[in-house]
């Protein structure tokens, strides 16, 4: 059983600190990773992919792959109330569905 | 212009009923999915077609028809609801079929509350 594990949170961060969102997974041989957020009520929305070790930004975001520990995380810079969500760590591997976690509710206080 | 949009966007009905949910992606892309997400947010896959063929069918009740007329639209088809069945529907699509690169995009969803 394919399995991707997220800390459930809340986690909270006062605006403007680093925001950091860890995500753990089961299958050594899982080659894409995803991470998507998703607003109360609302649809996920893909906010970042990685595929390869390393880190990889885009603007606020950090996205860091570690495939020898299994181990993808998300930073976020300069926190907004605006990014108070729930973010959904995902993981592909080869000709099977994509596995989410359950997801990380990260509260930012203002 | 929306990119995956779905129909209806909420839905009550009494447990028995049978109900259909609708979804389109003008992207252009070739698989597209249907996806769950219970109370507790966990979101699952149920279905995946890939141009108008199934590709993936988890366990899910044999009350729950896909059915893909092109590959711009993959409808959901439920018999017999049950109360177990309320929870949100989501559509997706992505270009590719598995493998690398599978980035989707979701639809705005369908909330299904069975009463």
């Amino acid at each position: 059983q394919k399995e991707v594990e997220q800390n459930s949170g809340p986690l909270s961060v006062p605006e403007g600190a680093i925001a950091s969102l860890n995500c753990t997974y089961s299958d050594r041989v899982s080659q894409s990773f995803f991470w998507y957020r998703q607003y109360s009520g609302k649809s996920p929305e893909l906010i970042m992919s990685i595929y390869s070790n390393g880190d990889k930004e885009d603007g606020r975001f950090t996205a860091q792959l570690n495939k020898a520990s299994q181990y993808v995380s998300l930073l976020i810079r300069d926190s907004q109330p605006s990014d108070s969500a729930t973010y959904l760590c995902a993981v592909n591997s080869g000709n099977t569905p994509l596995v989410f976690g359950k997801g990380t509710r990260l509260s930012v206080i203002a | 212009d929306t990119a995956v949009s779905q129909t209806p966007k909420y839905l009550v009905t009494q447990m028995g009923n049978d109900k259909s949910i609708k979804c389109e992606q003008n992207l252009g892309h070739d698989t597209m999915y249907w996806y769950k997400q219970d109370s507790k947010k966990f979101l699952k896959i149920m279905f995946s077609y890939n141009n108008k063929e199934l590709i993936i069918n988890e366990t899910v009740p044999n009350r729950f028809s896909p059915k893909s007329p092109d590959k711009a639209h993959l409808n959901l088809h439920i018999n017999s609801l049950e109360l177990g069945d309320s929870a949100v529907y989501f559509c997706a699509s992505s270009p590719f079929v598995a493998g690398s690169y599978n980035e989707q995009f979701f639809g705005p969803g369908t909330r299904l509350t069975v009463l």
